[in-house]
């Protein structure tokens, strides 16, 4: 069964304390892997893109990279204004048809 | 110009009632997506228009009716409604159907 599965469902850390979330993929003929930042009561707005396994981007304080079954988003030294529902969304091709899930995200949450 | 509008920010309808929710884009991308979004869970993909044209019915009942007048409009027209339609509703568009999607704010619907 096609599946995208984000961990931790929620993390909470101190201002500057670097850590990681992530997406893992159980999907066939993976043609893209997103990640987005959402805000309560707005839309996803669009951080990466990630295609083949080994390949990284990064933007300021975060950091995605991806693996032939995972993804990972690293954050160092968040700050409070990163807190946010993040979320990873796989591309595939399903019986000749693109198709696109979303994991159900994690809440980060950053104290001061 | 890399926005994408969303009318009503809000919306309460009964279930006799007929609506629409309306989604603009001018970035001359040939993509365009409706999804539905409960609290706390991600979204579910359910219309693509490619070129125009309805590519992808995730199954949606037929009380939700999408329309794309041209490649710069997509309208969702709601009609008797439940309770548990109440959710936002997000417009997204992409330069070609499975590329990075731009999403729009949403519409916070609420069914009575």
């Amino acid at each position: 069964e096609d599946q995208v599965t984000q961990s931790p469902e929620a993390l909470r850390l101190q201002e500057g304390e670097s850590s990681s979330l992530n997406c893992s993929y159980t999907v066939s003929g993976l043609r893209g892997l997103f990640w987005y930042r959402q805000d309560p009561g707005k839309g996803p707005e669009f951080l990466f893109t990630l295609y083949s396994a080994g390949e990284e981007k990064e933007k300021e304080r975060l950091k995605a990279t991806l693996t032939k079954k995972e993804s990972f988003l690293h954050i160092t030294a968040p700050k409070p204004e990163d807190s946010a529902t993040y979320l990873c969304a796989v591309r595939f091709l399903n019986s000749s048809a693109s198709k696109i899930i979303f994991g159900s995200g994690t809440r980060l949450s950053i104290r001061p | 110009d890399t926005e994408v509008t969303q009318t009503p920010k809000h919306l309460v309808m009964g279930m006799t009632n007929k609506k629409s929710l309306k989604c603009e884009q001018h970035m001359g991308h040939r993509a365009m997506y409706w999804y539905k979004q409960k609290a706390k869970k991600p979204p579910e993909l359910m219309f693509v228009y490619s070129y125009e044209k309805l590519s992808i019915n995730e199954s949606v009942p037929s009380r939700f009716s999408p329309e794309c007048p041209n490649s710069s409009l997509l309208n969702l027209h709601l009609h008797a409604l439940q309770p548990e339609d109440s959710a936002l509703y997000l417009c997204a568009s992409s330069q070609d159907n499975g590329d990075i999607q731009y999403f729009g704010p949403g519409t916070r619907l609420t069914v009575l």
